[in-house]
């Protein structure tokens, strides 16, 4: 079956700290990942996505995330924590192309990024 | 920027009624999307729609679900009798292809 795997529920680092939200995967074929952001009572904001190229993607507020298809990751990561950057953050993947005419995403189960000042 | 517009951003209804969430997705996208998140959980696909046509549904889009374009620019999710385990936040999307554009959702509670 295809998953999405955030192994932690939530992550805390200080501010000005560089942050890492972990993602794994299990897709067959050629994903699409995908990194977006929820604050309280917000809808999805999208921060960044990897189609295929360079496995080291930068997005939106200077996220960056790394695809590493050995190991089915795709970690969210910032070299420098902010307390406006604590959040709901959500790895989704696609599982690449249509098939009949979807591209559904497969989410996570989130990760909540508390930046401490 | 084109956005994903959704109404009400909040609904209240009784259990056993019927809902309608309306979504105007971008203009020039080709494919659309609900998805639904029980509050601060996991965000779940419900159905994708292309070419004027359901293209995949999960197994929680039973018959009490529906969707519908009916003019072209509007995208609605139909509830016909709500349950309480409907309550949640509804989110619509649309894309061109694989990268979306979500609306801001509609939060259902069902009471």
């Amino acid at each position: 079956a295809q998953s999405v795997a955030q192994p932690e529920d939530q992550v805390n680092v200080a501010e000005g700290n560089p942050l890492t939200v972990k993602c794994t995967y299990s897709v067959s074929g050629n994903p699409y990942l995908f990194w977006y952001v929820q604050y309280p009572n917000r809808g999805l904001q999208f921060l960044l996505k990897y189609i295929t190229g360079d496995n080291l993607v930068k997005g939106s507020y200077g996220f960056e995330a790394e695809f590493n298809k050995s190991q089915t990751s795709f970690h969210l990561k910032k070299p420098s924590a902010l307390v406006s950057d604590s959040a709901l953050y959500f790895c989704a993947v696609s599982p690449g192309g249509t098939t009949s005419g979807t591209y559904k995403y497969i989410f996570g189960t989130g990760t909540r990024l508390k930046v401490l000042a | 920027e084109p956005e994903v517009t959704q109404t009400p951003s909040h609904q209240v209804t009784q259990m056993g009624q019927e809902v309608i969430l309306r979504c105007v997705p971008i203009s020039n996208h080709l494919y659309f999307y609900w998805y639904r998140q029980i509050l601060g959980q996991k965000v779940e696909f419900l159905v994708s729609f292309y070419n004027n046509e359901i293209s995949e549904k999960s197994e929680i889009f039973d018959d009490q679900f529906s969707v519908e374009r009916p003019d072209g620019s509007n995208f609605t999710l139909k509830i016909r009798s709500t349950k309480l385990e409907d309550s949640a936040m509804y989110f619509c999307a649309s894309s061109e292809e694989y990268g979306y554009t979500f609306g801001s959702g509609t939060r259902l509670t069902v009471v």
